[in-house]
């Protein structure tokens, strides 16, 4: 059974670097995308960023010139950074595996089938 | 990018009851040349994450109750509780992934009436 364990600071004063890590237990690193999705107090789901295997990443383009995703293979970890925080990145931020599929010109997308159980960013002076 | 609109905001269906919850993709997320619709359904219970229930607008994962089914295809979709339990008292949201980005609809919310 994977498992996706997170963590990272929960309380972060505007302009700080949100920093948050994701371990993958119980299940291969290779064959997946690795994904952060957000959600904002009270509101819907945000796709934050991939990465996979190979560390090959995507970004949303809201968040694309602040943030950052990696990987550490050896440690089946994946981590994201958002520098330049604002009240406005303040949501619960959750790591998730993506099953990848084969798409249109051949592109692979994917679906999330398992999800850590989040992480409280709070953005306050 | 696609955009996901999802209908109603909020639904109200007594227990037993059939409860349906409708997702509309602003183009198709059908590909012909596997006919397949790149279309998932989540279900979020209050502090908990998302969970998944549907793929392929129609594939129930496994451990997913039978009560839930998908259907739709194109750009026109829905999810369907046969018989509404207390513990089917959530969030669900729809997620396209034809294209990238992946995007997700604004959510439904279910409650007992």
């Amino acid at each position: 059974q994977v498992q996706l364990q997170q963590w990272g600071a929960g309380l972060l004063k505007p302009s700080e670097t949100l920093s948050l890590t994701c371990a993958v237990y119980g299940g291969s690193f290779s064959g997946y995308y690795w994904t952060w999705i957000r959600q904002p107090p009270g509101k819907g789901l945000e796709w934050a960023g991939e990465i996979n295997d190979s560390g090959s990443t995507n970004y949303n383009p809201s968040l694309k010139s602040r943030v950052t995703i990696s990987v550490d293979t050896s440690k089946n970890q994946f981590s994201l950074k958002l520098t330049s925080v604002t009240a406005a990145d303040t949501a619960v931020y959750y790591c998730a595996r993506g099953r990848m599929v084969r798409g249109v010109l051949g592109h692979y997308y994917y679906y999330m089938d398992v999800w850590g159980k989040g992480t409280t960013v709070t953005v306050s002076s | 990018d696609i955009v996901m609109t999802q209908s109603p905001d909020s639904l109200a269906v007594s227990l037993g009851e059939r409860a349906t919850i409708n997702c509309k993709s602003s183009q198709s997320v059908l590909y012909s040349s596997n006919n397949k619709n790149y279309l998932a359904w989540y279900q979020q219970k209050p502090g908990q994450p998302p969970k998944l229930l549907i793929y392929w607008a129609s594939i129930r994962e496994s451990g997913v109750p039978d009560r839930f089914s998908g259907s739709g295809s194109g750009t026109d979709f829905s999810l369907t509780i046969s018989s509404l339990q207390a513990e089917d008292v959530a969030v669900y949201y729809c997620q396209q992934y034809y294209s990238a980005p992946c995007s997700f609809g604004q959510g439904t919310k279910l409650e007992i009436k």
